[in-house]
């Protein structure tokens, strides 16, 4: 079936720990990828994305991004992780034969231990 | 400030009553979602709007119904819930015109039925 892969469903690293999350979709065709952010307690909302153009996307609190089509892969990843990124990530295709509707991944849940 | 509200944040009902979860949202956005989701799971998505009199059904197959009588208010119903009904229900927008998709999330609904 069509879907969204996240390949880590919990994570656990250390302050100053590299992260890197992997997301795997599994659509032809046109698409546009997400990943979104949900601290404890808050909304989920968007950490970065990728349109078109430089396949490396860089978003908010020094998180980036690189989408390789031959992969199909849209992985995430931040050199230096802090506490404060403790937080469920997901990532999201948009496809646009869908009818633009986005399928998201089951998520990751990060813990960064202090 | 632009945003999307939902009330209530929790609910704990009986089987059997009616339940409305609410949605608005100042994002001055024509299309809106409701999303399902459970702990460890994707989101899913189980009702959708274009704007004003348009509702059509998600990929998630659900008992809930719709309206859209407002171009700011998308809120969801259930007739009679039940415990099969326990979740967590988000709100989402994005500009119709978009090609993209980018969707803004609200806080959530978490939903229990005894």
């Amino acid at each position: 079936a069509q879907s969204v892969s996240q390949h880590n469903h919990h994570v656990i690293l250390s302050e100053a720990a590299s992260l890197e999350l992997g997301c795997n979709y599994s659509y032809g065709g046109t698409v546009n990828l997400f990943w979104y952010v949900q601290y404890p307690g808050q909304h989920l909302q968007l950490l970065l994305k990728y349109f078109s153009g430089d396949p490396l996307v860089k978003g908010i609190k020094g998180f980036e991004a690189e989408f390789i089509k031959s992969k199909f892969s849209f992985n995430l990843r931040k050199p230096s992780v802090q506490w404060s990124d403790t937080a469920e990530y997901f990532c999201a295709v948009n496809r646009w034969q869908s009818g633009n509707k986005l399928v998201f991944g089951a998520g990751t849940i990060l813990r960064v231990k202090s | 400030e632009a945003d999307i509200y939902q009330t209530p944040r929790y609910l704990v009902i009986g089987t059997g009553k009616k339940i409305t979860l609410e949605c608005s949202q100042t994002m001055g956005h024509d299309k809106m979602y409701w999303y399902q989701q459970d702990p460890g799971m994707e989101l899913h998505l189980i009702h959708y709007s274009y704007g004003v009199n348009s509702t059509e059904k998600g990929d998630l197959s659900s008992e809930s119904t719709v309206s859209r009588i407002r171009t700011e208010h998308f809120p969801l119903t259930l007739e009679s819930a039940r415990p099969s009904h326990t979740s967590q229900y988000l709100c989402a927008s994005s500009e119709l015109a978009s090609s993209y998709n980018e969707q803004f999330f609200g806080p959530g609904t978490r939903l229990t039925v005894l």
